[in-house]
Parts: structure tokens; sequence; C-alpha cells
């Protein structure tokens, strides 16, 4: 059982160049979500998704844009990237129990923007 | 903005030892829960506590939950070399949708 799946693991990108950041999992989740993560801080919420064909926006969430075309993926993307996007970026997924089921996450994708 | 508050920021103990950790929150909640990271992986749930919980125990870990206080702590009993790592809270918010704020974490050094 992969459980959340996220590629690249690494990857580096000139500012301007685009990309997309791959989140798959395998437990039929109905949420989906993207997080950064910065030196000293927590995580934060870039966009998230309910379920198929749902997007919306969490706390930071200018500079990305997401899609859900099918369940069981959630992408990320860049489309212009900017040094302050340097980062790491984590998927979660987790169930349909409102606010009472745990979030599983991908060991990140690791991001530098040059 | 971050809705928990972690403190200490970094902690280091003797194996064998007892960590404490302390997240302070702003909001009402649902749940909070508590997560671990080891370096260079995702995120690991490790306990949810419900609102109209006090103290939850799983393992070696022990939550408490004071909402008046809106702060919690986790405990973790005889530690171990391989419990080091950071460790964050996370609250889901009454109204928030399901989603999670998570706070700014503690990082854990277990000394043989």
């Amino acid at each position: 059982n992969a459980g959340v799946t996220q590629t690249p693991k690494f990857r580096v990108l000139k500012t301007g160049q685009s990309m997309t950041l791959l989140c798959a999992q395998d437990m039929n989740h109905e949420y989906m979500y993207w997080y950064r993560q910065d030196p000293g801080m927590g995580l934060r919420l870039i966009h998230y998704s309910v379920g198929e064909g749902t997007t919306a926006k969490g706390e930071v969430p200018d500079g990305y844009n997401v899609s859900r075309l099918k369940k069981q993926n959630f992408l990320l993307g860049l489309e212009s990237a900017a040094p302050s996007q340097t980062s790491v970026y984590f998927c979660a997924s987790n169930s349909r129990d409102r606010g009472n089921q745990p979030q599983h996450f991908g060991d990140g994708t690791r991001l530098s923007i040059l | 903005s971050q809705q928990g508050e972690e403190d200490p920021q970094a902690l280091s103990i003797q194996e064998g030892e007892n960590a404490t950790m302390n997240c302070s929150y702003k909001t009402s909640i649902n749940n909070l829960q508590w997560y671990r990271q080891n370096s260079g992986r995702g995120l690991v749930h490790l306990i949810l506590i419900r609102s109209n919980e006090r103290e939850k125990h799983s393992g070696r870990l022990r939550v408490t939950l004071d909402t008046s206080k809106k702060s919690s702590s986790l405990l973790i009993t005889a530690s171990r070399a391989a419990d080091t790592a950071s460790y964050f809270c996370a609250t889901d918010a009454t109204g928030g949708g399901n989603k999670l704020t998570f706070g700014t974490g503690t990082q854990l050094k277990v000394e043989l």
C-alpha cells in the first residue's frame, strides 16, 4: 500500500519556468491538500480539494494553481516560478468524515528556484 | 497565520527521560492533532484529541487538552533515540471545513 506518492522528489528551476508537482493517493480519500514548509515554520496550506473536480484556496494560494481531474490525483502548478517559491511541498489526503480523520502525507518535493 | 505556537522550539534530552511539548492555539476547535516529522520525510499522524476530551493515551504518548486555556501538551515517556524528530500540533478549527492549521513545531533530540 503506497499511501501518498509525490513526484518528483527534487527539482531545480530557473525563475520564470513552469512546472507541475504530482500527488497520487491509493486510499480512496475524498480530501486532498497541498502545503509548503519553510524553515522555522509549520506547514501552510496552499490549495485543497474536497472531491474530484473541486478545488479551493488555502492560506497562501498566490502563484499556484491546482487541478483534481481524478479522485486519486491532485496536481500543483507553478506557472512562472519565483525564488520565493523555493520550499518543500507536501501533499496530504484524508477521508470525508469531517474533522475526525488524520491526514496522510507524502514525503515531499524539494523545490529550488534560482 | 499560524494557529498553533509550540513551546519549546527545541528540546534536547537523554534517552530514558520524558519529553514534554506544549501547543497553544487561538480559536475554538473540533479537535487537535499531533504529528511527527523525521528529517527529510513527510508528517506522520500520532494522536487526535477531540474538543470534548481532556486526556488521551497511545503507547508512550500522552496528550492533554485544555480548551479553556486553548492549549495542549504532548508527553513522550521513556524516550528513545528513535524519537528524535520534529513534532507539530495541528488544529481543526470549528467551521474550518476539515482543514488543519499547523504550529511551528518542536525539534526533539534524544541523545544516547
